[in-house]
């Protein structure tokens, strides 16, 4: 799977648009990016997948450039609950039995009042 | 659904004690993972199961780890012996017919 860089930690005030930026360089054109977020002491959350279209759910918008070695995630409206870390993540997204999810470091997001 | 459970929640143990976690999928999804995390590694993949069948074991750190799935909905990890480095929160999480993996609460293992 391609080699995701984030920054380490980004600030955003609240009730503004959060936007995370995702640089995947070597990405193979079969290869998906993901967005999960891991809330203080719980568990990885999915937020969007894309291949080369943007994508918007309930959660975020999802902007992935043309030649896709880069993506956005956008959080419109950012809450404090936001407050995260963001992984971005590449990999082969449909398929045989090949799931495996590799975590990076992500960027922190930190939502202040 | 109540989501993936893991129990317990909280385990305290001294080295060299055997330690199991459990995990129960979603009802329904066909495959599972079980990952680690540290502050210093981040998070792990460790194993993961499609249709209860192990597919890929390669970061299962060494012969004191072992997972088994006997059945679609409960899998163990287990740790025999444990070792102070092993501390750390210990996610399940299960997949179904989409592409999003959903993760349990965790287990917070600490071996003293």
């Amino acid at each position: 799977d391609a080699k995701t860089t984030q920054p380490p930690s980004m600030d955003c005030a609240e009730g503004r648009a959060a936007n995370l930026p995702c640089n995947h360089s070597t990405i193979s054109g079969n290869e998906y990016v993901y967005w999960y977020r891991q809330i203080h002491s719980q568990g990885p959350q999915y937020i969007i997948h894309g291949l080369k279209n943007n994508e918007t759910n309930e959660m975020a918008s999802l902007i992935i450039t043309e030649d896709r070695k880069s993506s956005t995630l956008i959080l419109p409206h950012a809450t404090l609950r936001d407050t995260a870390v963001y992984y971005c993540i590449v990999r082969v997204g449909s398929g045989g039995s090949n799931y495996k999810l590799t975590f990076g470091k992500g960027t922190l997001l930190t939502v202040n009042p | 659904d109540a989501g993936v459970i893991q129990s317990p929640r909280h385990e305290v143990t001294e080295m060299g004690q055997e330690v199991t976690l459990r995990c129960k999928p979603i009802s329904g999804h066909n495959s599972l993972f079980w990952y680690r995390q540290t502050m210093m590694r981040g998070l792990e993949l460790l194993i993961y199961f499609n249709n209860n069948v192990p597919i890929d074991d390669s970061g299962m750190p060494e012969d004191r780890f072992s997972a088994k799935m006997p059945n679609a909905s409960f899998s163990t990890l287990k740790i025999q012996p444990s070792e102070p480095r092993d501390s750390a929160v210990y996610f399940c999480a299960s997949l179904g017919v989409g592409y999003e993996q959903f993760f349990g609460p965790g287990t917070r293992l600490t071996v003293l």
